[in-house]
C-alpha cells in the first residue's frame, strides 16, 4: 500500500514567488494536515482538512492557504515567499477526525533564495 | 511556554542500553503521540496513547493521565535507533498536533 505521498520532494524558489505543494493521503484516509518544520525546530501546525473542509488553522499569515479535493488529496499554497518560509513541509493523513493516528509523508523541502 | 515539554534534549547511549525519554504536557491535550524522525526529515508515527501502555517490538510507551506525563522506552538499544524522537499532543476537537522540541538519540557501538 502506498503511504502518504508528497510532491515535489525538493524545491527552490525565489523571494516573492508562489509555490504549490501537493499531498496524497493513504487510501481511505479523509483527513490531511500540513506542518512546517524549520531547521532545528519541531513541526508547527499550519492547517487541517477533513471531508474537504478546513477544521483547524495554525498561526500562519494569509499568504498560506490550502484546500482538499474530492479525492482527499490536498494542496498547500504559499504566496509572496519570504526567506523565512524555507522549511520542510510535512503532510500527515489520518482516517478521520479528531484524534486519530497520523501517518506522515516524507515532506517537501522548500528553499527560498 | 510550549504545551509539550520533552527531556532530555540530547541522549547518547551504548548499544544494548535501556533508554527512557520523557514528555510532560499541559491541560487540554487528550492524545499523546510518539514520533521518530530520521535525518532527511521523514517522520514515522510510533504510538498514539490516551491511556495505559503500548508496546511494539523493543519500543514501549506509557502515559500517566493524572500526572500528564508520558515516557518512551527503548530496550536493547541499537545504532539504528539513532534518530530524533518527538512527542506531540493532540488537542481536543481541533486535533492539531503540538510538538515537543524532540530528543536527539545517538546509540553507539
Amino acid at each position: 500500500d502506498a503511504g502518504v505521498t508528497q510532491s515535489p520532494t525538493h524545491l527552490i524558489k525565489t523571494r516573492g514567488q508562489q509555490v504549490t505543494l501537493r499531498c496524497s493521503p493513504i487510501s481511505g484516509h479523509k483527513s490531511v494536515s500540513w506542518y512546517q518544520q524549520v531547521l532545528g525546530q519541531g513541526p508547527q501546525f499550519i492547517f487541517q482538512y477533513y471531508e474537504k473542509e478546513e477544521r483547524g488553522r495554525g498561526n500562519f499569515p494569509d499568504r498560506f492557504s490550502a484546500r482538499q479535493f474530492p479525492n482527499y488529496s490536498s494542496e498547500l499554497n504559499v504566496n509572496a515567499l519570504l526567506l523565512g518560509d524555507s522549511a520542510l513541509y510535512l503532510c500527515a493523513s489520518s482516517l478521520a477526525w479528531p484524534n486519530y493516528g497520523y501517518t506522515f509523508g516524507s515532506g517537501t523541502r522548500l528553499t527560498v533564495v | 511556554k510550549n504545551e509539550v515539554e520533552q527531556s532530555p534534549q540530547n541522549l547518547t547511549a551504548q548499544e544494548g542500553e535501556f533508554i527512557t525519554i520523557n514528555c510532560s504536557y499541559s491541560v487540554g491535550i487528550s492524545a499523546l503521540h510518539w514520533l521518530q524522525q530520521h535525518p532527511g526529515g521523514g517522520i514515522v508515527s510510533l504510538f498514539m496513547l490516551s491511556s495505559g501502555k503500548k508496546k511494539h517490538g523493543r519500543l514501549i510507551a506509557t502515559i500517566n493521565i493524572q500526572e500528564k506525563h508520558s515516557s518512551l522506552h527503548i530496550t536493547a538499544s541499537h545504532p539504528r535507533d539513532s534518530a530524533v524522537y518527538i512527542c506531540a499532543g493532540g488537542t481536543g476537537t481541533a486535533s492539531k498536533l503540538t510538538f515537543g522540541t524532540g530528543t536527539r538519540l545517538q546509540v553507539t557501538l
